[in-house]
């Protein structure tokens, strides 16, 4: 298995432009998760998924979307990039069966917003 | 709000020493703790859990004490290696709520030869 696969791995992107971070696991996983990692700082939660169809808003949902229409893929959307969207990204998935709750990380994506 | 912080945000040790990181959550409804560790340039990578019905766990170098009444939570690595140095973050859930976790600020741990 491959985990969790995130693209790309580094970006710059101007102020007022869009992207998509790809996220994919191949672990068959129900639970997706999107964080952002200011530096010297623990892990935000963006968004997260309990399934495909379904999302919810995490702790700084503000500036990004989320679309979850298959259970690998989780895209997190940056509609009108701004300095303070600049941070490094992690996707992660887990599976939700009343254990574990461990959650497994992409590699991350770096983002520069200047 | 409530949130899950660390005492030290640095800790540096010989190889070889046992290491102590600690961890102090204010979520009294938390049930569930999970240590992860965090190399430069990669993604947090899980270590260790333990539940609220237990006070101690262990893993291969590692143990975890949870102190329910003080609301302390310690990752203990014994005889520390080099490959130890990294971000620890300790994170909490409710297992009975939403089941996100919430992570703290982390602690680096450098290991010097």
């Amino acid at each position: 298995n491959a985990g969790v696969t995130q693209t790309p791995k580094f970006r710059i992107l101007k102020i007022g432009q869009s992207m998509t971070l790809q996220c994919t696991q191949d672990m068959n996983h129900n639970y997706m998760y999107w964080y952002r990692q200011d530096p010297g700082m623990g892990l935000k939660l963006i968004y997260y998924s309990v399934g495909a169809g379904i999302t919810d808003k995490g702790e700084v949902p503000n500036g990004y979307n989320v679309s979850r229409s298959t259970t690998e893929d989780f895209p997190l959307r940056l509609e009108l990039a701004a300095p303070s969207q600049t941070s490094v990204y992690f996707c992660a998935s887990s599976y939700s069966s009343g254990g574990s709750y461990e959650q497994y990380f992409g590699p991350g994506t770096r983002l520069t917003v200047t | 709000g409530e949130s899950v912080g660390l005492h030290l945000p640095t800790l540096s040790v010989q190889e070889g020493d046992n290491s102590i990181i600690n961890c102090a959550y204010s979520n009294s409804a938390s049930d569930y703790f999970i240590w992860y560790k965090q190399e430069s340039g990669k993604g947090p990578q899980f270590i260790i859990d333990i539940r609220s019905n237990m006070d101690k766990r262990q893993g291969q170098r590692v143990t975890v004490l949870l102190n329910k009444t003080v609301k302390h939570l310690s990752l203990q690595i014994a005889a520390t290696q080099p490959g130890d140095s990294a971000v620890y973050f300790c994170a909490e859930t409710n297992q009975g709520g939403s089941e996100k976790l919430v992570f703290g600020k982390g602690t680096k741990l450098t290991v010097n030869p």
